[in-house]
């Protein structure tokens, strides 16, 4: 059973970069079925994909986050990570990380992090 | 890529059974079978309920049906129980290894 874990600040000052690690334990992050992924919670707000990565290091992003969101993983500790840059008080959120099963006939959000709230304000 | 709409709010009374719906656009929900749904307990990591349209995962119950037509996806959910009380969100492929998600949906056990 995989189980994913963020770390990282809590709070981030505007225009600086919001960084966060996932560690990913129960199996293997160098898989070929699961790409790793980050999403995020505003306060009483609906999900928003950010982005995922594959373990080889290939990345796709949400377009509206792209110019801001970088997304790395190192296979070694078993950790992938997220930095977003700029950011705004917009950029209040629980952050997840996730593992995103996307084999043909199921792409699905299968495993989950406990969340990381995250708040920009000075 | 615009968000999914899914209506605030639904309830209904133990028993019953409630539709919550999911309308998206041609370049998402009526392309791909790549709809899924999450329900997500205040507090709590989401955790998926359907995938693929209409396939259940390992140990949610059957009470839990999805659908599409067209544009739109369907989450059923049918003999409501309590325990059901949670916000509902919507998922779907996009293409290119995006996805888009929809607003989120209150569901309320009267």
């Amino acid at each position: 059973q995989l189980q994913l874990q963020e770390s990282g600040p809590g709070l981030v000052k505007p225009s600086e970069t919001l960084s966060l690690t996932c560690t990913v334990s129960g199996g293997s992050i160098s898989t070929d079925s699961f790409y790793w992924g980050w999403i995020r919670q505003p306060p009483g707000k609906g999900l928003e994909y950010i982005g995922i990565i594959y373990y080889s290091g290939i990345t796709y992003y949400n377009p509206s986050l792209k110019s801001r969101a970088t997304i790395s993983v190192d296979t070694s500790k078993k950790q992938f990570s997220l930095k977003l840059s700029s950011v705004t008080a917009a950029d209040t959120a629980v952050y997840y990380c996730a593992a995103h099963f996307l084999v043909a006939g199921y792409f699905s959000i299968d495993y989950w992090g406990q969340g990381s709230l995250v708040t920009v304000s000075s | 890529q615009s968000a999914l709409t899914q209506p605030r709010s639904v309830s209904g009374s133990p028993g019953q059974s409630v539709t919550i719906s999911c309308t998206g656009t041609r370049s998402d929900v009526g392309t791909y079978d790549y709809v899924s749904w999450y329900q997500q307990h205040p507090g709590k990591a989401p955790k998926v309920m359907i995938y693929a349209v209409n396939k259940r995962p390992s140990g949610v119950p059957d009470r839990f049906s999805g659908s599409k037509s067209g544009n739109t996806a369907s989450l059923t959910i049918s003999g409501l129980q309590a325990e059901d009380e949670a916000d509902y969100f919507c998922c779907s492929y996009a293409g290119f290894y995006i996805f888009v998600f929809g607003g989120g949906t209150k569901l309320t056990v009267l």
